[in-house]
């Protein structure tokens, strides 16, 4: 069954660390995003693609990158992890612009 | 004001009972609505998309969009504990340029 993966599940960092969070999606979507949820804040949109080196910013994509090098992966990268960064994060693929997206089970972050 | 208001809860409610769960917004641009359910430490998943106003009914549930309120609900008839979750609602602009926008979710319990 086609499913998208995320890992890992939770890490813990030091503050300035560059880390990445790993996206592996077998749907064969063309739309991959990665979002942040945290307490009262909901979820937000840290980066998203539409396709093989397509990149874009979303809402609050300070401090982190990424890179779509095949249809399957977009890795998440933290380029000096801080404290403010604790969250857990969310990748999601779609098959078009329109539709719902599915969602993985999300990587819990601690920066310390 | 945020692009999206939803009452965080938590709403507590018998077994059974009819829920209603409710969004605004304040986009006009806003025309596919969709409702997310995530349970605890788990990735949301799609329960319902409607596009433009209407109702649309899947089972035990019916999704209302009323864009001249600028208002969406979702309704839950003879809730079960297993509805016991945050209920999201997420919506996208026609072309869907810069992703989902979600409302910070609902806690919902339902009480044997």
């Amino acid at each position: 069954d086609a499913e998208i993966t995320q890992s890992p599940r939770h890490k813990i960092t030091e503050t300035g660390r560059q880390v990445t969070l790993a996206c592996h999606q077998t749907w064969n979507h063309n739309n991959m995003f990665w979002y942040r949820q945290d307490l009262g804040h909901g979820l937000r949109l840290i980066h998203y693609s539409y396709g093989v080196q397509d990149t874009n910013k979303g809402e609050v994509s300070d401090g982190y990158s990424v890179s779509r090098s095949n249809t399957e992966d977009l890795p998440l990268t933290l380029e000096s992890a801080a404290s403010s960064q604790t969250s857990v994060y969310f990748c999601a693929s779609s098959a078009d612009r329109v539709r719902g997206y599915t969602f993985g089970s999300g990587t819990r972050l601690t920066v310390v | 004001q945020k692009e999206v208001e939803q009452d965080p809860g938590p709403l507590s409610v018998p077994e059974g009972a009819i829920v209603s769960l409710n969004c605004t917004y304040s986009n006009s641009a806003f025309q596919y609505f969709m409702w997310y359910r995530q349970y605890s430490r788990k990735g949301p998943e799609l329960l319902m998309y409607t596009y433009s106003s209407g109702n649309k009914e899947d089972g035990r549930f019916t999704a209302q969009v009323d864009k001249s309120s600028k208002y969406i609900s979702l309704f839950i008839r003879d809730s079960q504990p297993s509805d016991s979750a945050t209920y999201l609602c997420a919506m996208r602009t026609g072309g869907g340029a810069d992703g989902l926008t979600f409302g910070k979710g609902t806690h919902l319990i339902i009480q044997p």
